[in-house]
């Protein structure tokens, strides 16, 4: 069984479109996250969840949304997409610990998003 | 300056070689340290993490960290052709990257050739 997975893996669209991502663990895991991979393979952090709260919110535009319906879940809503938008958007989850500890991220496959 | 700074590479050896891999990084708060593999069109796998200073070692991968110079490699020896991929390097703070994410390094392309 997939323990991270994504929905769509590619997903082309025009400019201006509306476009959700979806995202399921099956580890039991309490956070979630996204992280955006431009073409020059740069992986940085956009948002994460625990217990269906938004524990950081990085200098992301406000176009993108993330919505978790449950602990499993955590989907990713991007509105009036642009050029600059294409990327490869990965999910991850975590069982986050206790300050002084750490725990494995696991990655989803990714989705492939180009904005035309 | 970014805070995590990596070689993109490509860097390129025979089999059997021993590979080097480093990061220097800016943020003297990052405590978790943390190598993933990453093939082509595929997420990010764990390979190794370390907790503050020190080194590990699992089979042919060492990691090591010197936080005093803001520094970590990784090494791999008997390089294998499976071994190609994107290697980043990412770190975190005190959380453990539960709260805060993680900072990836923009990784390095390594070619093991047969």
């Amino acid at each position: 069984d997939t323990a991270v997975s994504q929905t769509p893996k590619y997903l082309v669209t025009q400019m201006g479109n509306d476009k959700s991502i979806k995202c399921e663990q099956n580890l039991g895991h309490d956070t979630m996250y996204w992280y955006k991979q431009d073409s020059k393979k740069f992986l940085k952090i956009m948002f994460s969840y625990n217990n269906k709260e938004l524990i950081i919110n990085e200098t992301v535009p406000n176009r993108f949304s993330p919505k978790s319906p449950d602990k499993a879940h955590l989907n990713l809503h991007i509105n009036s997409l642009e050029l600059g938008d294409s990327a490869v958007y990965f999910c991850a989850s975590s069982q986050v610990k206790d300050r002084g500890s750490t725990d494995t991220q696991y990655f989803g496959p990714g989705t492939r998003l180009t904005v035309l | 300056q970014k805070e995590v700074e990596q070689d993109p590479g490509p860097l390129s050896v025979p089999e059997g070689a021993i590979v080097s891999l480093n990061c220097t990084y800016s943020n003297s708060a990052f405590q978790y340290f943390m190598w993933y593999r990453q093939y082509s069109r595929k997420g990010p796998e764990l390979l190794m993490y370390t907790y503050s200073s020190g080194n590990k070692e699992d089979g042919r991968f060492t990691a090591q960290v010197d936080k005093s110079s803001k520094y970590i490699s990784l090494f791999i020896r008997d390089s294998q052709p499976s071994d190609s991929a994107t290697y980043l390097c990412a770190m975190s703070g005190d959380s453990g990257g539960g709260a805060d994410g993680l900072t990836f390094g923009k990784g390095t392309h390594l070619i093991i050739q047969p």
